[in-house]
């Protein structure tokens, strides 16, 4: 059974870089990897989804090495409103998701 | 779009009863998931839902059920209810392959007494 794991929680200042690392094994070869994010008593907010190598949108990069064994969450710039619970998921070809056991993020001014 | 929508928002039961849950997809999607998050904990995944058939399910018992309608939306269903089912149930939509992005709804509190 495929199995993902984050640090229990990070600390970090306004205005600088978080980096969130997620290993997961024996992730299958046509796995997606999706990062979200989670406040309090509210549903996972989607924040970005990759394969391999590297993607970027507007709020997040994703890196993911080329064994797949592991992938990192790259936050640019946090700010207050960044503090939240972030979550690894990763679907396998069979239909099931799991999530990673999820990092607390707490973001000081 | 109202995005994904869940009913009721709190529940409060008692061991042994049973409970319905509702979600409805947000617009254009047609693929449903149920999640159960016990308090701090990340989400499991239950089963998930496409042209109204479970397609896949997480390892629940048979005690959790669901159905999809031709709408779309989903029902999940407790039955016989434990003290652990404690936890916020959460659904997911999203459109064709399971690959796809899944926006999740704010969720249902069921507490059981």
């Amino acid at each position: 059974l495929a199995k993902t794991t984050q640090p229990i929680s990070m600390d970090s200042y306004e205005g600088q870089e978080v980096n969130i690392t997620c290993s997961h094994n024996n992730i299958a070869t046509n796995d997606y990897i999706t990062w979200y994010q989670q406040f309090p008593s509210q549903g996972p907010r989607f924040i970005i989804q990759g394969y391999k190598t590297k993607v970027t949108n507007e709020v997040a990069s994703l890196f993911i090495p080329a064994d797949r064994k592991s992938s990192t969450l790259s936050l640019p710039r946090v700010s207050l409103s960044d503090t939240a619970v972030y979550y690894c998921l990763f679907y396998s070809g069979t239909y099931k998701y799991i999530f990673g056991t999820g990092t607390r993020l707490k973001v000081l001014a | 779009d109202a995005g994904v929508t869940q009913s009721p928002t709190h529940l409060i039961k008692t061991r042994g009863q049973q409970v319905t849950l509702r979600c409805s997809p947000k617009s254009g999607h047609d693929t449903v998931s149920w999640y159960q998050q016990a308090l701090g904990q990340g989400p499991q995944f239950i089963f998930q839902y496409y042209e109204e058939e479970e397609r896949q399910r997480g390892n629940f018992p048979d005690r959790f059920s669901g159905h999809q309608f031709p709408n779309y939306s989903s029902e999940l269903n407790v039955n016989a209810l434990l003290l652990g089912d404690s936890a916020l149930y959460l659904c997911a939509s999203s459109s064709g392959t399971s690959k796809n992005e899944q926006f999740f709804g704010p969720g249902t509190r069921l507490t059981v007494l």
